[in-house]
């Protein structure tokens, strides 16, 4: 079983704070994947990383895959209550269908 | 576009009854997918279906059975319903290539008493 650890677990800050959540497995993944999951609703695809070393950013939202294809960072710049939810990352390996997903980042932004 | 579709929404069961979860998809995707996901756990995968007529054990596949009825749906079931099974359900759907997203439905919310 490919393991995925996610931190923190949970982060409550302020509107306008910056944010890393990270992403972490000894395991080499041919791609990774981030995800946001709002109360009673599924997980939503934010971005896919395939490159190590490979960065994107979606507006104030900046993804990292590391190097060796083990991790990956979420970062969030000037965070805004509409950042509330579950952040996800999910990780594929070789060209396989499953994904393993990591425990989740529950991240609530107070204005 | 309805995407993927899961039905309940909400059960309450009692221990021992039998329930199917229903699942289909409008995308023509091959892949499907039947996850649980618990509190501080993330989503684990229960079973899934690469293509029509074929279907695979995830990790944690005891006490579920699933049934890939056509390309558009997938179905979830559970014989001998336990309280260690009550959790939240999705099914999600993949189209080809292993870097595409999986599009997940909404979610049935199963409680066994």
């Amino acid at each position: 079983t490919q393991l995925l650890e996610q931190s923190p677990q949970f982060l409550s800050i302020q509107e306008g704070e910056n944010l890393t959540v990270y992403c972490n497995s000894s395991s080499v993944f041919s791609s990774l994947q981030w995800y946001r999951q709002e109360p009673g609703e599924g997980p939503v695809l934010l971005v896919t990383v395939v490159t190590g070393g490979e960065v994107k950013k979606l507006k104030r939202l900046t993804f990292q895959f590391g190097d060796a294809r083990k991790d990956s960072s979420l970062h969030i710049t000037a965070a805004q209550p509409g950042d509330t939810g579950l952040y996800l990352c999910a990780g594929a390996w070789n060209a396989g269908n499953m994904l393993t997903f990591g425990g989740g980042t529950r991240l609530m932004v107070k204005p | 576009n309805a995407g993927v579709t899961q039905t309940p929404k909400f059960q309450v069961l009692k221990t021992g009854q039998s329930m199917t979860l229903q699942c289909a998809q409008d995308m023509n995707h091959n892949s499907m997918y039947w996850y649980r996901q618990d509190p501080g756990m993330g989503l684990r995968l229960i079973y899934y279906s690469a293509s029509e007529g074929t279907t695979d054990k995830g990790e944690v596949p005891n006490g579920y059975n699933v049934s890939r009825l056509n390309k558009r749906e997938f179905s979830l079931r559970l014989e001998s319903a336990a309280p260690s099974q009550t959790s939240v359900y999705f099914c999600a759907s993949r189209g080809r290539g292993s870097s595409q997203p999986q599009h997940f439905g909404d979610g049935t919310r199963l409680s066994i008493l």
